[in-house]
């Protein structure tokens, strides 16, 4: 059964960082593109980043950029995303999702809360 | 950054009756290159991530039932669901992949 299982959420003080993990089964991962999508629970969804499938290659929104760092380890099968000075306005639910285009593979995500 | 508009923002329909939503997109997402709409539609469910249930704006996804279609071009789209069932409850999204950063509709509520 293809699956993308993220981790690593938590609660987190404004300022402070989080390294939250993707591991992908059930398919050859590092043939494809892969992305971080974030959701307030019971909104809408937000595009954070994308990786191409060696690594080579990353895109963010601008929201994030400077301060998340998307990385990928195909021998380990596992997407991260690095995620320093963290605002308020950071928490959420982080889903990663598989695709070069479109999105046709997604996690449950895993809970980022930022607040003190 | 594109904008994707959705309406309307909650729909309640009667089990058997037709459902549908609309996506507008503040740019073209025709490309000249391949003649293809780069327009999805996701289905999520409470609890659930998003599930794709149609792409290239027309085309559904492998196991998606043919009760679930899309349609239009350029700037205007739609889902339709032609035959509402109780497991089609749900939030409905759009999603443009035209441009990073990739963007989403806001959102359709469908309850019976």
């Amino acid at each position: 059964e293809k699956q993308l299982v993220e981790s690593g959420g938590g609660l987190v003080q404004p300022g402070g960082s989080l390294r939250v993990s993707c591991e992908a089964s059930g398919f050859i991962f590092s043939n494809y593109w892969m992305h971080w999508v974030r959701q307030v629970p019971g909104t809408g969804l937000v595009w954070v980043s994308r990786i191409n499938m060696d690594g080579s290659a990353t895109d963010y929104a601008d929201s994030v950029k400077g301060r998340f760092t998307i990385s990928r380890d195909n021998a380990k099968n596992t997407l991260y995303l690095e995620m320093n000075n963290l605002r308020a306005e950071d928490t959420a639910l982080y889903h990663c999702a598989r695709g070069g285009v479109p999105l046709n593979l997604w996690g449950q995500g895993t809970l980022v809360t930022v607040s003190s | 950054d594109i904008v994707m508009t959705q309406s309307p923002e909650s729909l309640t329909v009667s089990l058997g009756e037709r459902a549908t939503i609309n996506c507008k997109s503040s740019q073209n997402l025709l490309s000249t290159s391949n003649n293809k709409d780069f327009l999805a539609w996701f289905q999520q469910k409470s609890g659930q991530p998003p599930k794709l249930l149609i792409y290239w704006a027309s085309t559904r996804e492998s196991g998606v039932p043919d009760r679930f279609s899309g349609s239009g071009s350029g700037t205007d789209f739609t889902l339709t669901i032609s035959s509402l069932q109780a497991e089609d409850v749900a939030l409905y999204f759009c999603q443009q992949y035209y441009r990073i950063p990739l963007t989403f509709g806001g959102g359709t509520k469908v309850a019976i």
